[in-house]
């Protein structure tokens, strides 16, 4: 399988502990986006990297929240001391280049881990 | 900043039946347009795009055209199967820069046979 893959698929912790989560984007992708779906609500962005380095952070990402790519291939999402209000579907993806002018970069994404906190 | 809006669901449809999904959009300069759909259990798949203006994204008998004058991008399909019962995903992303997608809410869509 060649595909985005998250691992967890599933995490269930208790408010005010600390959680990690993985993404492997495909293997020639140098971007990777991470997003964050709530129930009923389409994805939220919430920061991206190319190759290792982070170049935009949404307002959504808190200083509770850090992201790490650190060879440039898979990515990790630590959120500290969760809140009940961090339960949610964990998104990755990482896109591919193509052609056109300017570039439109189509965006595969993962399955996702979701997120209960209790 | 830029936003997409959707129709709102849970959209009920027989098989066989015209599906229309309406999306429009609010963006600065010349943002794609992509319509995503995410199946029961599953990722976000992506179903069809368009880059500039008057372009028709298909795939899978579903069709969007890229309305830059009603800053619009409906999906439609003639007739659906019950396989298609899925949340369907209007987005858009900027032409340049980071280009992350933003999403509308989502559209549940179910087919009954």
């Amino acid at each position: 399988d060649t595909g985005v893959s998250q691992d967890p698929r599933h995490k269930i912790t208790k408010r005010g502990q600390n959680v990690t989560f993985r993404c492997d984007p495909i293997s020639e992708h140098n971007r990777l986006y991470w997003y964050r779906q709530t129930l009923g609500q389409g994805p939220e962005f919430l920061t991206y990297f190319q190759n290792e380095a982070q170049l935009e952070k949404s307002r959504l990402l808190s200083d509770r929240f850090s992201a790490e790519r650190p060879k440039g291939s898979f990515s990790t999402l630590e959120i500290q001391r969760t809140e009940q209000g961090d339960s949610a579907m964990y998104l990755c993806a990482s896109t591919g280049r193509l052609a056109g002018s300017p570039p439109t970069y189509e965006q595969y994404f993962g399955p996702g881990t979701r997120l209960t906190v209790t | 900043g830029n936003s997409v809006t959707q129709m709102e669901g849970p959209v009920t449809l027989s098989e066989e039946a015209f599906l229309t999904i309406n999306c429009t959009y609010t963006a600065t300069g010349y943002p794609s347009l992509f319509w995503y759909v995410q199946y029961p259990g599953e990722g976000l798949q992506l179903l069809l795009k368009a880059t500039k203006a008057d372009d028709k994204g298909s795939n899978k008998g579903f069709e969007a055209t890229y309305r830059k004058e009603t800053t619009s991008f409906h999906l439609e399909k003639g007739s659906v199967q019950v396989s298609d019962s899925a949340v369907y995903f209007c987005a858009l992303s900027d032409a340049q820069g980071a280009q992350k997608l933003v999403f509308g809410q989502g559209t549940r869509l179910t087919i009954n046979p």
